[in-house]
């Protein structure tokens, strides 16, 4: 199995710019997590979806944020504008069922904001 | 909501000795403790996990333990190697209202020649 798979693996952009993390999940597995992980905050759930539909989106910080899965084979979480306080690693991770159960994460995204 | 605490922040131990992390929490609901490796540049790995109804689960150089009453848990590492250097974060969940995971501040460990 390739695990869950992430891109890029790195990005820089200027701030105001549009940023756009990819995610494929496990196949098989109908849960999906993106997470951010900073020094000062940890790891920090952003959204979870189930079966494609996003299931707890308290987590994303502001409306810059957003995060889409068209299919189970896919998501996507996006930011625009860019800010510096984005800079951060970004995970997605994913599991079977409804629920965290045994997650599986991606290598990450290291995103940096100019 | 959820609170884990998790201590030491960094821990350095020699290779063959033993290496604990402790983490405890709020909610006495928390059913589910799972324990993430994190390599540099990498994810978490999710290494071992226990359930409440179990006190204890082994598996070969690890170990986990839970005392449901005091709302604690904790990681044991014996025989350490170098490859055992990285940062370990506990979790915690509750099945029956499936809240997120809630992860502690994690632990470096350091485990030196």
């Amino acid at each position: 199995d390739a695990g869950v798979i992430q891109s890029p693996r790195h990005e820089v952009t200027e701030m105001g710019q549009e940023v756009t993390l990819r995610c494929k999940p496990i196949s098989g597995h109908n849960s999906l997590f993106w997470y951010r992980q900073t020094m000062m905050r940890g790891l920090e759930l952003l959204i979870y979806f189930n079966n494609n539909v996003p299931i707890d989106d308290s987590g994303m910080p502001e409306d810059r944020f957003s995060a889409k899965m068209p299919n189970a084979s896919f998501s996507t979480l996006k930011i625009q504008p860019s800010e510096p306080r984005d800079s951060a690693v970004y995970f997605c991770a994913s599991t079977w069922g409804v629920g965290s159960y045994e997650q599986y994460f991606g290598p990450g995204t290291r995103l940096t904001v100019t | 909501g959820e609170n884990v605490e998790q201590h030491p922040s960094t821990l350095s131990v020699q290779e063959g000795d033993s290496a604990v992390i402790k983490c405890t929490y709020s909610d006495s609901a928390s059913n589910y403790f799972p324990w993430y490796k994190q390599e540099l540049g990498k994810g978490p790995q999710l290494i071992i996990d226990i359930r409440s109804n179990v006190g204890e689960k082994k598996d070969q150089r690890i170990a986990v333990t839970l005392n449901k009453t005091a709302k604690h848990f904790s990681l044991h590492i014996t025989e350490t190697q170098p490859e055992d250097s990285a940062v370990y974060f506990c979790a915690v969940y509750n099945t029956g209202t499936a809240s997120k995971l809630t992860f502690g501040t994690g632990t470096r460990l350091q485990v030196t020649l």
